[in-house]
């Protein structure tokens, strides 16, 4: 079965500074979710990508996947006190989205942004 | 706001009971997810529908039963309770039986005492 590794587990940053949080896959990635969770909002969806090689950016926020599909890292640029959360990447195993949702998920990092 | 509403939001019930969480899919979503996510196994995927039909099944416990209505929103139901079931609860919904982007809800904690 397929296993995520994130890391940091846990980061701790102050405002303006920029991070990376990466996600590394024991199998190859066909597509890699980020999402955010605060509590009492559950899992915000940030980002999906699927194509080796693959990047999007969202506000300050960008992931990339590399090209053998087996990494993924999320970069936040002049982090802010907005981005502190729980970031969790998921993972379908099967190339086409045949898995019907059956994400694999990391552990998570804790993401803590002083003022 | 995902648009996929949970309700209980919070539930404390005693072991041996029996508990349902409900899901309302966000509009025109076919396809409703399940998963947990407890201190020590992380967010685990329990189940899938697809339109009312079970589509994919992952480590949901035999004493765990789900279904998706007609109306699409779908029921988790949760009995002989056990400390152990203790979690939050998530409903993600998407709208093809493909993986696409999947939206979840705001979860339901569950608390067994």
């Amino acid at each position: 079965s397929q296993e995520l590794e994130q890391s940091p587990q846990s980061l701790i940053v102050q405002e303006g500074k920029n991070l990376t949080i990466n996600c590394t896959s024991s199998k190859t990635l066909y597509g890699l979710y980020w999402y955010k969770q605060k509590y009492g909002e559950g899992l915000i969806f940030l980002m999906m990508l699927q194509k080796g090689g693959e990047e999007k950016s969202h506000e300050k926020i960008t992931a990339k996947l590399d090209e053998k599909k087996q990494q993924s890292s999320l970069h936040i640029t002049a982090s802010q006190p907005s981005h502190a959360g729980i970031y969790l990447c998921g993972a379908d195993p099967n190339a086409g989205g045949t898995s019907y949702g059956k994400l694999t998920f990391g552990q998570g990092t804790i993401l803590t942004v002083h003022p | 706001d995902s648009g996929v509403t949970q309700t209980p939001k919070h539930l404390i019930t005693a072991t041996g009971q029996r508990v349902t969480l409900r899901c309302s899919p966000r509009s025109g979503d076919l396809s409703v997810y399940w998963y947990q996510q407890s201190l020590d196994q992380g967010l685990q995927f329990l189940i899938q529908y697809y339109n009312g039909e079970e589509r994919a099944k992952g480590n949901i416990l035999e004493r765990f039963s789900a279904q998706q209505f007609p109306d699409l929103h779908s029921e988790l139901n949760l009995s002989s309770l056990e400390l152990g079931d203790s979690a939050l609860y998530f409903c993600a919904s998407s709208a093809l039986d493909l993986s696409n982007t999947i939206y979840f809800g705001e979860g339901s904690w569950l608390t067994v005492v």
